[in-house]
């Protein structure tokens, strides 16, 4: 299995500050034949469900606000929120999906300082 | 609309069995790769199962022989059943569609997914 690992577990932003999220994964998510890498990113408020926010490691999913930005390729991806709102109160996490057992990693608790 | 409404869930003791469901509307069931997700209490997402548009499914390791994916064309209902239910299998279960590319590998198509629709989840308590 793939195994997702992502830093912080927690971290604690100021409003319209920006926030960082990593994710390393235990082998390559690129594929070179076609250059993408197989990677998402959700969030999960409390009570809800998980939404979707970036595929193809960058790709935005529409609706999300473009203060939501990731990038990375191979083994180590980051999910950016450039100016962190009240709503973005949240748990992320990244899932890959380079094979046929989807895994996420443990979550990272976003909070408001 | 797109909309994934689940129903089904309960407290049951160990050993029983349990069909969740998961009624689709604005997209067929049949035509999509419909998943299950789950996530214990407190923890993180764990992926169940799947079933392909062909009628294909795969289930996690840990749960094969307990665990089955369905689908009801006709009204538009995915369904896990779960037998032999552990005081392990406690969570949310989330259904939701499957989204991403599809690959021959060894003659045979897999589908590498994420997943972009999501239920709002059915509680499963085995006590």
């Amino acid at each position: 299995d793939i195994v997702m690992t992502q830093s912080p577990d927690s971290l604690a932003v100021s409003l319209g500050e920006r926030a960082t999220i990593n994710c390393k994964s235990s082998q390559t998510l690129f594929y070179s034949s076609n250059n993408k890498n197989y990677l998402a990113w959700y969030q999960q408020k409390p009570g809800q469900p998980p939404k979707l926010l970036i595929y193809w490691a960058s790709t935005r999913e529409s609706g999300v606000p473009d203060r939501f930005s990731a990038s990375g390729s191979g083994t180590d991806f980051t999910l950016t929120i450039s100016s962190l709102q009240a709503e973005d109160a949240a748990i992320y996490y990244c899932q890959q999906y380079y094979n046929n057992l989807p895994t996420f990693g443990q979550g990272s608790k976003v909070e408001i300082k | 609309e797109v909309q994934l409404v689940q129903s089904g869930g309960g407290l049951i003791q160990p050993g029983g069995s349990l069909r969740i469901s998961c009624a689709v509307s604005g997209f067929n069931v049949s035509n999509n790769y419909m998943t299950w997700v789950r996530q214990a209490p407190g923890r993180g997402l764990e992926w169940v199962s799947i079933i392909y548009s062909d009628g294909r499914r795969y289930v996690l390791d840990s749960m094969k022989g307990r665990f089955t994916v369905s689908r009801d064309s006709s009204n538009n209902i995915l369904f896990l059943q779960m037998n032999n239910l552990r005081v392990d299998d406690t969570a949310v279960y989330y259904c939701a569609r499957g989204a991403g590319e599809q690959w021959l590998v060894s003659e045979i198509y897999h589908f590498y997914y994420y997943m972009d629709v999501w239920g709002k989840g059915t509680t499963v308590t085995v006590s």
